[in-house]
């Protein structure tokens, strides 16, 4: 398995509240992702990084900003979140753009 | 634009049924991709196609790109494959979409 961990596992906040997700990873991996997974939907890319400091927006990245100083995080913040950002949020990380490998996900609640 | 169907949504099958998943896309491609999301939530990639097919164990591949479609075939199914399985497509602009998941249980 592709060393990646995201953290918190959980988590429930309210709404208004700011709420930052971590990604870690060990492998080196040139390429990071942040995507939600809603019913019905399937998984949407919110932001991408393809290196130290170099992000890109997503399908779905309004309300969602991230930030990557170093290889191995890659963080997603929402600055203040809202009841339509209740979803599951992976992780993925790529040596090309093609296969992916993910993280455990995320399980968000917002109140 | 850009869009990836998946069909069935859902599918119920008894164990040793031999199962078909399907995947169709709207424009041209460079890779696809074909995803199983376990119970627990994890995701794992099993195949990436450009052309023709792949097989691994109980698990075969297609695509035609011509039809812009593609099939993940299960032979011999077993209620250790139940899962939601992905078709994510890379398209030729290099924008990459997800269908939505088809949901498969097998009974013993």
């Amino acid at each position: 398995d592709a060393g990646i961990t995201q953290s918190p596992r959980h988590k429930v906040t309210e709404t208004g509240t700011p709420v930052t997700l971590r990604c870690h990873q060990t492998e080196n991996h040139r390429y990071m992702y942040w995507y939600r997974q809603d019913p019905g939907h399937g998984l949407r890319l919110i932001h991408y990084s393809y290196g130290v400091k170099d992000t890109d927006k997503g399908e779905v990245s309004d309300g969602y900003s991230v930030s990557r100083s170093k290889t191995e995080d890659f963080l997603l913040t929402l600055e203040s979140a809202t009841s339509s950002q209740t979803s599951v949020y992976f992780c993925a990380i790529s040596v090309t753009p093609d296969t992916q490998y993910f993280g455990p996900g995320t399980r968000l609640t917002v109140l | 634009k850009n869009e990836v169907e998946q069909s069935p949504q859902n599918l119920t099958a008894q164990e040793g049924e031999f199962i078909t998943i399907n995947c169709s896309y709207s424009v041209g491609i460079s890779a696809l991709h074909w995803l199983q999301q376990h119970p627990g939530g994890g995701i794992v990639s099993l195949f990436m196609l450009s052309s023709g097919k792949k097989k691994h164990g109980r698990l075969i591949a297609t695509i035609n790109i011509q039809e812009k479609h593609s099939s993940l075939h299960i032979t011999a199914s077993h209620p250790r494959d139940s899962a939601v399985y992905i078709c994510a497509v890379r398209f030729n602009n290099n924008d990459m979409r997800f269908g939505a998941g088809t949901r498969l249980t097998v009974k013993p």
